[in-house]
């Protein structure tokens, strides 16, 4: 079956620096997202991307997020700066319709700023 | 906003129980619902989900289904086993472009 790769599985940073995490969405899907689970807290979204654009945002991703679909099968999320808060389980998502027909996620990435 | 709420867990069973994890939503139109489960160390799985209202939604001996009148999309299991030990989120994707959006999710141990 088809999956979703994440990598790295974890990731430890020091606070202020630039962090990307990598993730392959399965190949004939247009739609990619990314959301975070905080430990033991609600998945959030963060952002969505359809077209190599930005489709819809959430409070969350402010500047020091961004997205990128850098060649034709990477899609990438930048932290420029971390801090601590965002430690936080890191998830990737890909879909073939937008929403109704459900996403399928990778395995995240835990990041940890220390 | 669409919202999803679901009950708090932790919910502790015995193998071979009756499983109820309770969900309701608030959501213009029609939206599809989702249960998706997150076993331990792993990612998010979708377990079964359904896109109208009367629907059921079915895989691994878990059902739910889609109640309009009580905007509702509760999870059962007739008979746990070990292996169901997971946490359990009910999510929702609405009309037009919205992301999924997911209820808090609910910790299930089920014990031998």
């Amino acid at each position: 079956e088809p999956e979703v790769t994440q990598t790295p599985s974890h990731q430890v940073t020091q606070m202020g620096q630039e962090v990307i995490l990598r993730c392959v969405p399965i190949s004939n899907h247009l739609y990619f997202y990314w959301y975070r689970q905080i430990l033991g807290q609600k998945v959030e979204f963060l952002v969505s991307f359809y077209n190599n654009e930005i489709s819809e945002k959430s409070e969350i991703f402010d500047d020091q997020f961004s997205v990128e679909r850098p060649d034709g099968s990477n899609f990438t999320l930048k932290i420029r700066s971390t801090k601590l808060e965002d430690s936080a389980m890191y998830f990737c998502a890909s879909s073939e319709l937008l929403g109704r027909g459900g996403y399928t996620f990778g395995s995240g990435t835990r990041l940890t700023v220390v | 906003g669409d919202s999803v709420t679901q009950m708090e867990g932790p919910v502790t069973l015995s193998e071979e129980a009756f499983l109820t994890i309770n969900c309701t939503y608030t959501a213009t139109g029609y939206p599809s619902l989702f249960w998706y489960v997150q076993y331990p160390g792993e990612g998010l799985q979708l377990l079964l989900k359904a896109t109208k209202a009367d629907d059921k939604g079915s895989n691994k001996g878990f059902e739910a289904t889609y109640r309009k009148e009580t905007t509702s999309f509760h999870l059962e299991k007739g008979s746990v086993q070990v292996s169901d030990s997971a946490v359990y989120f009910c999510a929702l994707s609405g009309i037009g472009n919205t992301p999924l959006v997911f209820g808090k999710g609910t910790r299930l141990s089920v014990i031998a």
